[in-house]
């Protein structure tokens, strides 16, 4: 069965500094890879996608990640955060099962991330 | 249009009530799903539906009730709740659920219910 570990809780960051956070999924085989974020009170949205070709994926406010299939991780950065984004991140990935319908998609527990001005 | 919206936006009901919680998306989306999201948790998977056929049921509890009168709707009747149903239900939808297809999903507002 696939699962996505989110290894930090809640990051505490002050403005303008760098932000990674790391996402760990287990599976074998072929896989899509999320990142939602979720504003207090929004609902969630999607930051960026990776399906294939580039591991290096580019998202919405100035937010990036990058698949290492080596290592199973697919961990978001930003290079200088703002207090807008200041929400909760979800890392989710889902299986592609060839031959049929693709898995689920797989939220892992997601990552508090408070920015202070 | 790009968005999924939810009605209401807010439930409050007792435990006796029946009322429905309705999804709608009009990006030609053949698959439709159920979220269920407690506080500082991760959206759970409860239904999915594939060209209005229910493909999905993660051994959801019977007093919910899902139904998906055309590819555009999606309801979630409740039934019976219980204080511990309380929760955000989120919807969201996809292009489909096939194997190859760049199926991103959509999420709506989600619907905040109380059950009391």
């Amino acid at each position: 069965a696939q699962s996505v570990s989110q290894h930090n809780h809640h990051v505490i960051l002050s403005e303008a500094a760098s932000l990674e956070l790391g996402c760990n999924y287990s599976y074998g085989g072929t896989v899509n890879l999320f990142w939602y974020v979720q504003y207090p009170g929004q609902h969630l949205q999607l930051l960026l996608k990776y399906f294939s070709g580039d591991p290096l994926v580019k998202g919405i406010k100035g937010f990036e990640a990058e698949f290492i299939k080596s290592k199973f991780s697919f961990n978001l950065r930003k290079p200088s955060v703002q207090w807008s984004d200041t929400a909760e991140y979800f890392c989710a990935v889902k299986a592609r099962i060839y031959g049929g319908s693709q898995g689920n998609l797989i939220f892992g527990k997601g990552t508090k991330l408070s920015v202070k001005p | 249009d790009t968005e999924v919206t939810q009605t209401p936006k807010h439930l409050v009901m007792g435990m006796t009530n029946k009322k429905s919680l309705k999804c709608e998306q009009h990006m030609g989306h053949r698959a439709m799903y159920w979220y269920k999201q407690k506080a500082k948790k991760p959206p759970e998977l409860m239904f999915v539906y594939s060209y209005e056929k229910l493909s999905i049921n993660e051994s959801v509890p019977s007093r919910f009730s899902p139904e998906c009168p055309n590819s555009s709707l999606l309801n979630l009747h409740l039934h019976a709740l219980q204080p511990e149903d309380s929760a955000l239900y989120l919807c969201a939808s996809s292009q489909g659920r096939t194997s190859g297809s760049r199926n991103e999903q959509f999420f709506g507002p989600g619907t905040r219910l109380t059950v009391l």
